[in-house]
């Protein structure tokens, strides 16, 4: 059992905009502002997408943003793209350890 | 730029450790946290631990009791030991370089930027 918490799955036509949760508690996502986002296409590595809640990596689209709201994070795709179809993991940082959510896999229709 | 290539037995017996090194290229080992992550086949990520270049680690609580990590700076590698496995170590095994600081005691995480492709491992008689 994961101890981030997401939905297994989402999705959207392309062009809309869809919103991914990431549930933890007040010692982890809620306790700090270390939450990363990775995007991960069948059979390659992950993919660092947002950090530090809502900060872009250079070359990450500004279609990709995240936010938090207490323990819950969010990464919003907007202006969804074919290429946008994937798993999508959440991750946070509490203290020393770090944890990441189940998987969220994002369906463009 | 940072390139991290796994290395490792694909197949190792039950109650045996497994044993993975990672290679890091065009760019230096030091000064960085680096972590092992791995990924049953159809689930999803589990970190496992990470190793900083003095030889300071952080294990996952649920499997600190097998792990032991390793770093060698002068081959530019770091390394994962995982005792007594089971069918249930079985994964594809990637490591990383985890954008981790320590400031006054509090760890800031900033990502896991770099990734190698991954090595599969199996454990099976």
């Amino acid at each position: 059992q994961s101890a981030l918490t997401q939905p297994p799955s989402a999705s959207g036509s392309p062009g809309q905009s869809v919103t991914i949760s990431c549930t933890g508690t007040s010692s982890d996502v809620g306790g700090y502002n270390y939450v990363s986002w990775y995007q991960q296409h069948p059979g390659k590595a992950p993919k660092l997408m947002i950090y530090e809640v809502s900060k872009r990596p250079s070359g990450v689209p500004d279609r990709f943003s995240g936010s938090k709201s207490g323990n819950t994070a969010s990464l919003t795709v907007s202006g969804l793209q074919a290429e946008d179809e994937a798993d999508y993991y959440c991750s946070s940082y509490a203290g020393s350890n770090t944890s990441f959510g189940g998987g969220t896999k994002l369906t463009v229709l | 730029q940072v390139q991290l290539q796994e290395s490792g037995p694909g197949l190792v017996k039950p109650s045996e450790t497994l044993s993975l090194t990672c290679t890091v290229s065009g760019g230096s080992i030091s000064s960085y946290y680096w972590s092992w992550i791995r990924q049953p086949a159809g689930k999803g990520l589990e970190w496992i631990g990470r190793i900083y270049t003095s030889g300071s680690t952080n294990y996952n609580p649920s499997l600190k009791s097998r792990v032991t990590m390793s770093v060698d700076t002068s081959k530019n590698q770091f390394s994962l030991k995982l005792s007594s496995v089971t069918a249930a170590d079985t994964a594809v095994y990637y490591c990383a370089r985890d954008k981790v600081t320590l400031w006054f005691g509090e760890f800031k995480g900033y990502g896991m930027d770099v990734w190698g492709q991954g090595t599969t491992v199996t454990v099976s008689s």
